[in-house]
């Protein structure tokens, strides 16, 4: 089954800079990578998505790229505001209907 | 808000107990998934129901189990409770099918605690 691995697992940074999360998939199947960001005790939020025909999205202050080749997707996150600590995690899916397999997640701290 | 709901928020029950999770999905959703969240695990998937049918079973124990009514809601059923089961369990819905579907929202979550 699908296997996805998610790094760093801890990452901070002085609010103001970047933040990269990167994660690697093992189905080459997977054609859908959703990305979700989680509060202390809520529910996971999608905060973005990419498909497999598109390489690259952006939405305001966060981008995700896709390499379908390395099997390999990444979150960017510019300008960081200390709202911005959460729980970060990766996923793929074989696309609608299917289940998400999760990265371990990254706990993201902005440092004010 | 997702427009998932699930009750109840919390639960404390005692090892050998039999307790019932249950989520509705967004209005017009047909697919109800459920996963399971501990430190050590992660999110992982247990089910997947779509229209009333299981469509998937990811690693959900044979204690566990599941089903989805005509009204789209869905109920996760976990008995003979053991100290290991205490986790977040969520529940996200999607569209189930089409290619403007892909999207799966979850709901606030049942904290289980086993005692």
């Amino acid at each position: 089954g699908e296997n996805v691995e998610q790094h760093p697992s801890t990452l901070s940074v002085q609010e103001g800079d970047s933040a990269v999360i990167k994660c690697t998939y093992s189905d080459s199947a997977s054609n859908y990578f959703p990305w979700y960001k989680q509060e202390l005790g809520k529910r996971p939020q999608l905060i973005i998505d990419i498909r497999s025909n598109v390489g690259e999205k952006k939405d305001q202050r966060i981008a995700v790229t896709l390499n379908k080749t390395a099997k390999h997707f990444s979150l960017h996150i510019t300008e960081t505001q200390p709202e911005d600590s959460a729980v970060y995690f990766c996923a793929a899916s074989r696309g609608s209907n299917y289940k998400l397999t999760f990265g371990k997640g990254t706990l993201l701290t902005v440092n004010p | 808000d997702s427009g998932v709901t699930q009750t109840p928020k919390h639960l404390i029950t005692a090892t050998g107990q039999r307790v019932t999770l249950r989520c509705s999905p967004r209005s017009g959703d047909l697919s109800v998934y459920w996963y399971q969240q501990s430190l050590d695990q992660g999110l992982q998937f247990l089910i997947q129901y779509y229209n009333g049918e299981e469509r998937a079973k990811g690693n959900i124990l044979e204690r566990f189990s599941a089903q989805q009514f005509p009204d789209l809601h869905s109920e996760l059923n976990l008995s003979s409770l053991e100290l290991g089961d205490s986790a977040l369990y969520f529940c996200a819905s999607d569209r189930g099918g089409g290619a403007f579907s892909y999207e799966q929202y979850f709901g606030p979550g049942t904290r289980l605690t086993v005692t």
